[in-house]
Parts: structure tokens; C-alpha cells; sequence
């Protein structure tokens, strides 16, 4: 079993509508959760952290946790074309014991194409 | 505000010769570092991670090595690049205890 699965899409989405990325994670003990925006060719930017269940928004962007479930999603509201992008799950553990809990376990990333 | 670099952006190598990349953080102290490796059509793989000068964990056993001389350094070498080495490779950095990870700008290596 994957530890962090994402559909790889593409996912396509008109523009000013709402985007829906989904993500699922194997480890129940995890309890960091995040977000990344990856344009074509680009490094990866952060976008969104979440630690508690239930929704955090910023913006237009909404990221939705369910840790019974291991599910954690970001909306897009009024999508545009500029948030066309790979978008990149992560998850941590954060167990404070000792180095390796600072590591992420990324998500293969969802394409998420906006059209105009 | 924090600020990361590496160098060189984009790199074309041949089979068999050394590498060095390159990443520093300004603006912060004690930063934890990692380098991951982003292969086509792949996710971003952790190669290593650092919490301290000298301090370097492996996470794929492989040809690469990592060195961490200062504290806002990080540097991924190799002695003999394969083709297999070829990839988009990015360093991040994070605030000790806090799990946000923000990554560079990367350097996009061909191994030919």
C-alpha cells in the first residue's frame, strides 16, 4: 500500500469553478498534513498546512482533514487559469522523536488544468 | 525573511564524472536541510536530511553522498554520476520543531 496516494488527474476545471484534490494517507499516527503547488518546471511552494480535523481556509483555497478517515483535501474556489499546476500531498508524523520525524512523505501530485 | 539558492540551475554531465550541487539558506540559524530528487514522471524521493553540521542521514543507499560543512550549507555530491542520477534535485529547509518544508528553486541535472 502506497503511504501517500493522489489521483494524478489531469484533473480539468473551468475557470471561476471549484477545484477538489483529494488525497489519502496509510499512516495513522500522522498528524502534520500539507499542501504543495508545483508549476511546469518549478520547485514546489507551500500552499497550505493543516493539523486539526475539519477545514482551514486561506484565501480561495480551503484544505479539509479527516484523520479517522486518513483523508485530507484542498478546494480551489474561483478557480483561474494560473492555478493550473501539479499539486503535491504531503504527510508527517511528528512524533518529536528525534530527526527523522521531520520528514515528508510526498504524494505523486494531482494535474489540475483550469481552462478559460 | 528566509531566503534559499542552489546552484547551478540546470547542469549537463556525462556518465562517469563527479558532481556538486550546491544549497544555502539566509536569513535563518539551525535550519533542519534535505535533499529530494524529483525523476520524471516520479514523486519528489528524499535522498538526505540534516539537522546539524556534520549530522547527515541517508535515505536511499545509492551513489550520492551528502556533507553539511556550515550551518547553512547542504551539498549533494557524487564520484561517478549514472544515468539513472538524472533529475530535477531540490533542497529544502525547515524551522527546528516546525514541519514546514520550503524548497529552492532546484538544479535540473542530465546525465548524458
Amino acid at each position: 500500500q502506497k503511504e501517500v496516494e493522489q489521483n494524478s488527474g489531469p484533473l480539468s476545471v473551468p475557470e471561476g469553478a471549484i477545484a477538489s484534490l483529494n488525497c489519502t494517507y496509510s499512516d495513522r499516527g500522522s498528524q502534520s498534513f500539507f499542501w504543495y503547488r508545483q508549476y511546469s518546471g518549478k520547485s514546489p511552494e507551500l500552499i497550505m498546512s493543516i493539523y486539526s480535523n475539519g477545514d482551514k481556509e486561506d484565501g480561495r483555497f480551503t484544505a479539509q482533514l479527516n484523520k479517522a478517515s486518513q483523508y485530507v483535501s484542498l478546494l480551489i474556489r474561483d478557480s483561474q487559469p494560473s492555478d493550473s499546476a501539479t499539486y503535491l500531498c504531503a504527510v508527517n508524523r511528528g512524533t518529536y522523536s528525534g530527526g527523522s520525524n521531520y520528514k515528508l512523505t510526498f504524494g505523486k501530485g494531482t494535474l489540475l488544468t483550469v481552462n478559460p | 525573511s528566509q531566503t534559499i539558492h542552489q546552484w547551478p540551475a540546470t547542469l549537463v554531465q556525462p556518465v562517469g564524472s563527479p558532481l556538486s550541487l550546491e544549497c544555502t539558506v539566509e536569513g535563518t540559524s539551525n535550519p533542519n536541510l534535505y535533499w529530494y530528487r524529483q525523476a520524471a514522471g516520479r514523486g519528489l524521493q528524499l535522498l538526505f536530511y540534516s539537522v546539524g553540521i556534520g549530522q547527515i542521514s541517508s535515505e536511499v543507499p545509492q551513489n550520492l553522498s551528502a556533507s553539511r560543512p556550515q550551518d547553512r550549507q547542504f551539498i549533494l555530491s557524487s564520484k561517478k554520476l549514472l544515468l539513472s542520477d538524472s533529475g530535477f534535485y531540490l533542497c529544502a529547509w525547515s524551522v527546528r520543531s516546525v514541519y514546514e518544508q520550503y524548497f529552492g528553486p532546484g538544479t535540473r541535472l542530465t546525465v548524458t
